[in-house]
């Protein structure tokens, strides 16, 4: 079965300082994994995805097999970093089959002034 | 390109109603995907589809149905609303192989008094 965890409901930082998304998932394969973002009351956005290595907003992330997990990371926090963060695993099933993404619950990520 | 287009993006019923929303796509993906967002519970999916004429359930199919008589067209439908069924709905897309992730619509906010 495959699951993804994110641990913090709710983050805050403060401006400038470093912020760290936790995200753990389970799955016995090879994930593709992936961070969306949701600002208020808006359609949620892909920020990453680990396949491809780039860094978006200054975030990165980096997969680590060994951990299982692919954390959020940016070394100065913004005020309008302030959002909602779900992370997603994709995995194929017993049958090779691929169809949908497993969900985190999300963060909820505050950068105060 | 719109990408993805979901329609009405706001509807009050009243309990006992019927309604139909749309998710519209103009980026030819075989995936398509229902799911509703509430406070603390993160994103639940609803039904999906993995081709025109195809659907399946997700973690939270009652009380609602699906249709895909076309590929750009995805259909969900409630027969009967209940106020459990506030919440606010998104389509998602989705190339085969998941390896871009999911393209999400702007959402539906849907109130059932």
């Amino acid at each position: 079965a495959q699951r993804v965890t994110q641990p913090e409901k709710l983050l805050s930082v403060f401006k400038g300082a470093p912020v760290e998304l936790k995200c753990n998932y389970s799955y016995s394969g090879s994930p593709e994994l992936f961070w969306y973002v949701q600002y208020s009351r808006q359609r949620l956005q892909l920020l990453l995805r680990h396949i491809s290595r780039e860094s978006i907003k200054g975030f990165t992330a980096d997969l680590n097999k060994g951990e299982t997990s692919f954390h959020l990371k940016k070394p100065f926090a913004q005020e309008e970093d302030s959002a909602m963060y779900y992370c997603a695993l994709s995995g194929r099933g017993s049958g090779g089959s691929n169809y949908k993404l497993t969900f985190g619950k999300g963060t909820l990520l505050t950068v105060n002034p | 390109n719109a990408g993805v287009t979901q329609t009405p993006k706001f509807r009050v019923l009243k309990t006992g109603q019927s309604m139909t929303l749309l998710c519209a796509q103009d980026m030819n993906h075989e995936y398509m995907y229902w799911y509703r967002q509430d406070p603390g519970m993160g994103l639940r999916l609803i039904h999906y589809s993995v081709g025109e004429g195809t659907t399946a359930k997700g973690e939270v199919p009652d009380g609602y149905n699906v249709s895909r008589l076309k590929k750009q067209n995805f259909l969900l439908g409630l027969e009967s609303a209940a106020p459990s069924q506030t919440s606010v709905y998104f389509c998602a897309i989705a190339r085969q192989g998941l390896s871009y992730g999911y393209t999400f619509g702007s959402g539906t906010r849907l109130t059932v008094v």
